[in-house]
């Protein structure tokens, strides 16, 4: 089926370990995204991919790196998670600019718990 | 920077009763304007959003919203709430030509029987 698909959906790893979220389209859009989600903040843009190879910063990328080789995978890393990346993260894609018809299609959520 | 707000983290109504969630951006440049709606569990939705032309925009499930930008608002609103309308609602801003868009923190709406 089309869509976007996040992996896993729960997640729970100790401090200090690395994690990495996946994130696959089916869409062959060229933007991606990755926010997190706190209570309190609404959802915050860590990274961002205009196409493959190309990636830049949001607002919170400290302590994440991601990569795109391929134009329908997005790949999040948390090289040493610490317990303030607790948190809700979700991928999303666009076709386009977001004026224009496209809008942003978002997967269902990676719930992650750094103890 | 671009920022929006959201005024109430939290908005209860009675079924059947008019639903308004508040939403104000700070650019003093129109944006692009947005209303996404995030159910248990799952990713968020787009409701309806706001780029040229009418300044009222009508969405999915009978929600609309009206930009005014004396007023730097982009409210949303329905005539009538139903029980399944029960969720988060985020207002969101881009700048014109960007691709990257700034959430509000975020409004539970609960309906009440």
């Amino acid at each position: 089926d089309a869509g976007i698909t996040q992996s896993p959906r729960y997640k729970i790893t100790e401090t200090g370990r690395q994690v990495t979220l996946m994130c696959h389209q089916t869409w062959s859009h060229s933007y991606m995204f990755w926010y997190r989600q706190d209570l309190g903040h609404g959802l915050r843009l860590i990274y961002y991919s205009a196409a493959a190879d190309i990636t830049d910063k949001g607002e919170v990328p400290d302590g994440y790196v991601v990569s795109r080789s391929k134009t329908e995978n997005f790949p999040l890393t948390l090289e040493s998670a610490t317990r303030s990346q607790t948190s809700v993260y979700f991928c999303a894609s666009s076709e386009s600019e977001l004026g224009g018809n496209s809008p942003l299609h978002f997967g269902n959520g990676t719930r992650l718990t750094v103890t | 920077a671009q920022s929006v707000t959201q005024l109430g983290s939290h908005v209860s109504v009675s079924e059947g009763a008019l639903v308004l969630l508040r939403c104000n951006y700070s650019s003093s440049v129109p944006p692009y304007l947005f209303w996404y709606v995030q159910y248990p569990n799952q990713g968020l939705q787009l409701l309806l959003k706001y780029t040229t032309g009418a300044t009222l925009v009508k969405g999915i499930n009978g929600f609309e919203a009206e930009f005014k930008k004396s007023e730097t608002s982009f409210h949303l609103t329905k005539p009538s709430a139903h029980m399944s309308d029960a969720a988060e609602y985020f207002c969101a801003v881009s700048d014109r030509g960007s691709y990257k868009l700034i959430f509000g923190s975020g409004t539970r709406l609960l309906v009440r029987p």
